[in-house]
């Protein structure tokens, strides 16, 4: 089993909805989550990072971490067709195992007009 | 501002052929890191080097070897590449539990 499960999609809503992607987890250790977009033969791009519990929010996007039942979620209000990409978890348990993450499969998005 | 250069870009090999990929940052940062992502397999670590002189092997380093060169340049080598390597390569930097910023890639394709 994957520490870290996220479903691939593909995940196709229209413009100006309310998008919600998710992924669970294995490991009570992991305490810093985070999220990043990636386009199309771009590399990731760190779009929310939080630590332990907790919502974050920045603009249209919420990233909510519950650690007791091991699940993260990022919401996307008002959606764009620029949020079109690929969305990707990842976790780390930081302390002394420094900055290695493990990441999820990646959920594509596409937002039509 | 920079951040994460991968160079080359685009590279395509011959089964055996060795290679370099080359890796440098500019944001001082202390940690370096090798991926691979394959479709459906999501991003792998191959290897990473949590300080200048120090390097570990991640979860697929076989096959690959690394060298931190410096603090700002971390380089992957295939000694002898096989068709199993083809994929994209990505190279990310970070400072001790702050986020990985990562370069645009090396598309690897090796017939």
């Amino acid at each position: 089993q994957k520490e870290v499960e996220q479903d691939p999609g593909p995940l196709s809503v229209p413009e100006g909805a309310i998008v919600s992607l998710n992924c669970t987890y294995s490991n009570s250790a992991f305490q810093y989550f985070m999220w990043y977009r990636q386009y199309s033969r771009k590399g990731p791009e760190l779009l929310m990072y939080t630590y332990s519990s907790g919502n974050k929010e920045d603009g249209r996007f919420t990233a909510q971490v519950d650690k007791s039942s091991k699940y993260i979620s990022l919401f996307i209000r008002d959606s764009q067709p620029s949020d079109s990409a690929t969305y990707l978890c990842a976790m780390s348990r930081g302390g002394s195992t420094l900055g290695r993450l493990y990441f999820g499969r990646g959920t594509q998005l596409t937002v039509w007009p | 501002n920079a951040g994460v250069t991968q160079t080359p870009k685009f590279q395509v090999l011959k089964t055996g052929q060795s290679m370099t990929l080359q890796c440098a940052q500019d944001m001082n940062h202390n940690s370096m890191y090798w991926y691979r992502q394959d479709p459906g397999m999501g991003l792998r670590l191959i290897y990473y080097s949590a300080s200048e002189g120090t390097t570990d092997k991640g979860e697929v380093p076989n096959g690959y070897n690394v060298s931190r060169l410096n603090k700002r340049e971390f380089s992957l080598r295939l000694e002898s590449a096989a068709p199993s390597q083809t994929s994209v390569y990505f190279c990310a930097s970070s400072e001790r539990n702050q986020p990985q910023h990562f370069g645009d890639g090396t598309r690897l394709s090796i017939l």
